[in-house]
């Protein structure tokens, strides 16, 4: 399966500013996704992004707040912006590999917002 | 949209006991199921996945899962859990045939005694 790298692995930002996650990957993919993971929560889905075109944000997840883009076919970055101490989570990023491997997650990265 | 319930939030086993986690599912269409694991201070890795065919799925580590369409369920076993099994365990699952992101469960933390 492919392997995926994500930078950085933690941060601590001071509210209002702002922060862009990478997401890179060994092979080149078609989908790549990021989710949120909220202390003691479970995954949700922000955003799907296609290399070419916009990403597609799902409910309650914005552009102006979480600005995606992705320039080729295995790199991709997540801004989240404006940050809140409600921002603190964890950031994954997800690749899509067809029937053989299902989705594989990036190791993730731990923001906290103070 | 589909929407994914796991009922037990915290499991404890004793080492050798057999284990059966609840997944359920709400979607009315054809949908593509997963099960993934969280293992302490790890990524998210994938136990097993069920897109079709034979509903007895089986994964890594001894685990297995029976995808029950009438029931919308896909529950996770293993029939004799080890302490190294204390993890987080997600269920997931999205649209058959799509290129749609994972919809998770809340996940459910397990702990196995010594």
């Amino acid at each position: 399966s492919a392997v995926i790298s994500q930078k950085p692995s933690r941060d601590i930002c001071q509210r209002g500013t702002s922060l862009t996650i990478q997401c890179q990957v060994d092979s080149q993919v078609t989908m790549m996704f990021w989710y949120r993971q909220q202390p003691g929560q479970s995954l949700t889905l922000i955003a799907t992004a296609n290399q070419g075109s916009e990403a597609t944000y799902e409910s309650g997840f914005v552009i102006d707040k979480f600005p995606i883009s992705r320039p080729n076919l295995t790199f991709s970055t997540l801004t989240v912006s404006n940050m809140s101490p409600e921002d603190s989570s964890i950031y994954l990023c997800s690749v899509e590999q067809g029937d053989s491997y299902g989705y594989t997650f990036g190791s993730g990265t731990r923001l906290t917002v103070v | 949209a589909q929407s994914v319930s796991q009922h037990n939030h915290h499991v404890i086993l004793s080492e050798a006991a057999s284990l059966e986690l609840g997944c359920n599912y709400s979607y009315g269409g054809t949908v593509n199921l997963f099960w993934y694991v969280q293992y302490p201070g790890q990524h998210l890795q994938l136990l097993l996945k069920y897109f079709s065919g034979d509903p007895l799925v089986k994964g890594i580590k001894g685990f297995e899962a029976e995808f029950i369409k009438s029931k919308f369920s896909f529950n996770l076993r293993k029939p004799s859990v080890q302490w190294s099994d204390t993890a987080e365990y997600f269920c997931a699952v999205n649209t058959a045939g799509g290129a749609d992101g994972l919809t998770f469960g809340k996940g459910t933390h397990l702990i196995i005694q010594p």
